[in-house]
C-alpha cells in the first residue's frame, strides 16, 4: 500500500497562476481532506469529502475548489494563485476503526 | 471557543532523557483526542487516539494520557532518541453532527545526543 500520495512536492507560482495539486490513497477510504499548514498555526480544513462526487467546505475555502470523481482522487485546485496561499498543503484520508487519519508527505506551495 | 492549547512550545532534551509534553482543550463536545508526530517536511502520523473513556494509551515509548475531566492530556517520552526529533501535535475531535478536527499548534522536540 502506498497510502496518501501527494504531487507534486515543491511548486513556485506567480500570483494570478492556477494550478492542481494531486491527491491519492489506496485505502478505499470514503473521507478524504485537504489541510494547510502554516508557521504558528494549527492545521486548517480547506475542503473535505465524504465520498464520491460529495464535496463540502472547510474552515478556509475561499480560492480553492476540489472535485472528487473517484475514491481514489482528490484533488485541490488553486483558482488565482495568490502570496497569502503560500503555505504547505497535505491531503488526508480518514478511515479504520477509530476514524484514524493518514496524511500525505505534503506539497510546499510559494506563491510570489 | 473550541481551542487546543500546546506546552511548551519548543523543547531541547538530551537522549536518554524522558519529556512530556501538555495539551489542555476547551472543544465541546468531545469525541477523542489524538496525539501526531510529524518530522521536518513530513506529514503528521498518529501516534495514539483515545475516547472519553480511555485515560492511557501507549504505543512503544510514547504513553499518552487522558483527563477528560480537566481536559488535559500529556503525552510521555521514555528514553528519548534522536529520531525522537518533531513536532507533536494535538488534536482534539469535535461531534457535531459531523466530526471536526481542532488541531493544536504543536510542541517542537529537539533530542541532542
Amino acid at each position: 500500500n502506498a497510502g496518501v500520495t501527494q504531487t507534486p512536492k515543491f511548486q513556485v507560482l506567480k500570483t494570478g497562476q492556477s494550478m492542481t495539486l494531486q491527491c491519492a490513497q489506496d485505502m478505499n477510504h470514503e473521507y478524504m481532506s485537504w489541510y494547510r499548514q502554516d508557521p504558528g498555526m494549527g492545521l486548517r480544513l480547506i475542503h473535505y469529502s465524504v465520498g464520491a462526487g460529495i464535496t463540502d467546505q472547510g474552515e478556509v475555502p475561499n480560492g480553492y475548489n476540489v472535485s472528487r470523481s473517484t475514491t481514489e482522487d482528490f484533488p485541490l485546485r488553486l483558482l488565482s494563485a495568490a502570496p497569502s496561499q503560500t503555505s504547505v498543503y497535505f491531503c488526508a484520508s480518514t478511515g479504520g476503526a477509530y476514524n484514524e487519519q493518514f496524511f500525505g508527505p505534503g506539497t510546499r506551495l510559494t506563491v510570489l | 471557543k473550541n481551542q487546543v492549547e500546546q506546552s511548551p512550545q519548543s523543547l531541547i532534551i538530551l537522549e536518554g532523557k524522558n519529556c512530556t509534553l501538555q495539551c489542555n482543550y476547551t472543544v465541546s463536545p468531545f469525541s477523542n483526542l489524538r496525539w501526531y508526530k510529524q518530522d521536518t517536511g513530513r506529514g503528521p502520523v498518529s501516534l495514539t487516539i483515545m475516547t472519553f473513556s480511555e485515560n492511557t494509551k501507549s504505543n512503544g515509548r510514547y504513553t499518552a494520557t487522558l483527563d477528560a475531566d480537566t481536559k488535559q492530556s500529556s503525552l510521555h517520552i521514555t528514553a528519548s532518541q534522536l529520531s525522537d526529533s518533531a513536532s507533536y501535535i494535538c488534536v482534539v475531535t469535535q461531534s457535531y453532527n459531523t466530526d471536526k478536527l481542532i488541531f493544536g499548534t504543536g510542541t517542537r522536540l529537539q533530542v541532542f545526543p
